[in-house]
């Protein structure tokens, strides 16, 4: 069974710092990977996503990801955050039927 | 020009009650969802319909009954409703990949949420 796994509840980070998601992944074949951000009282938005070719993958709001095949990981980044960027964080893992299982979702803090 | 709309926003009931979300996409897509985010904002696929064909059906209790009349609309009528229904309600839409079944590559948008307060 497909599963993703994002081990942090929350991530605290001073605007303009790094910031960095993590999430790891259990798939049976070829992942297809997902990065959603969720605003407040809001729907889900989608970042980027990972179906095949570069390990880096980039997306919207100057955020990207990368593909770690051998770590199982698709840690997602951003090199300057911005208090903007305060929100909840899903990674997600398309299944063979064709569903995406998130995980639980990573608040993120970025504080002035 | 919202791309998937919801309606309502807010709904608040009473145990025992029915009740019904409506959800429209305008994006052309032929696939379409409902998910359940819980208080932990877990987030839960409950069904999927291409091209008004439901493809997903989880775990759902039977009080739960999408209905697709064409490819723009979803809805979810809930019977009976019970306590442990509160949550919000995400309705997505997608246009499908290469893999059949209703997989797809491609991202999902999603509604702005129902938020269901079962009392």
């Amino acid at each position: 069974a497909q599963s993703v796994a994002q081990p942090e509840d929350q991530v605290n980070v001073a605007e303009g710092n790094p910031l960095t998601v993590k999430c790891t992944y259990s798939v049976s074949g070829n992942p297809y990977l997902f990065w959603y951000v969720q605003y407040p009282n809001r729907g889900l938005q989608f970042l980027l996503k990972y179906i095949t070719g570069d390990n880096l993958v980039k997306g919207s709001y100057g955020f990207e990801a990368e593909f770690n095949k051998s770590q199982t990981s698709f840690h997602l980044k951003k090199p300057s955050a911005l208090v903007s960027d305060s929100a909840l964080y899903f990674c997600a893992v398309r299944d063979s039927w064709g569903k995406l299982q998130f995980g639980a979702g990573t608040q993120v803090v970025v504080t002035p | 020009d919202t791309a998937v709309s919801q309606t309502p926003k807010y709904l608040v009931t009473q145990m025992g009650n029915d009740k019904s979300i409506k959800c429209e996409q305008n994006l052309g897509h032929d696939t379409m969802y409902w998910y359940k985010q819980d208080s932990k904002k877990f987030l839960k696929i409950m069904f999927s319909y291409n091209n008004k064909e439901l493809i997903i059906n989880e775990t759902v209790p039977n009080r739960f009954s999408p209905k697709s009349p064409d490819k723009a609309h979803l809805n979810l009528h809930i019977n009976s409703l019970e306590l442990g229904d509160s949550a919000v309600y995400f309705c997505a839409s997608s246009q499908a990949g290469l893999a059949g079944g209703g997989g797809t590559y491609n991202e999902q948008f999603f509604g702005p949420g129902t938020r269901l307060t079962v009392l």
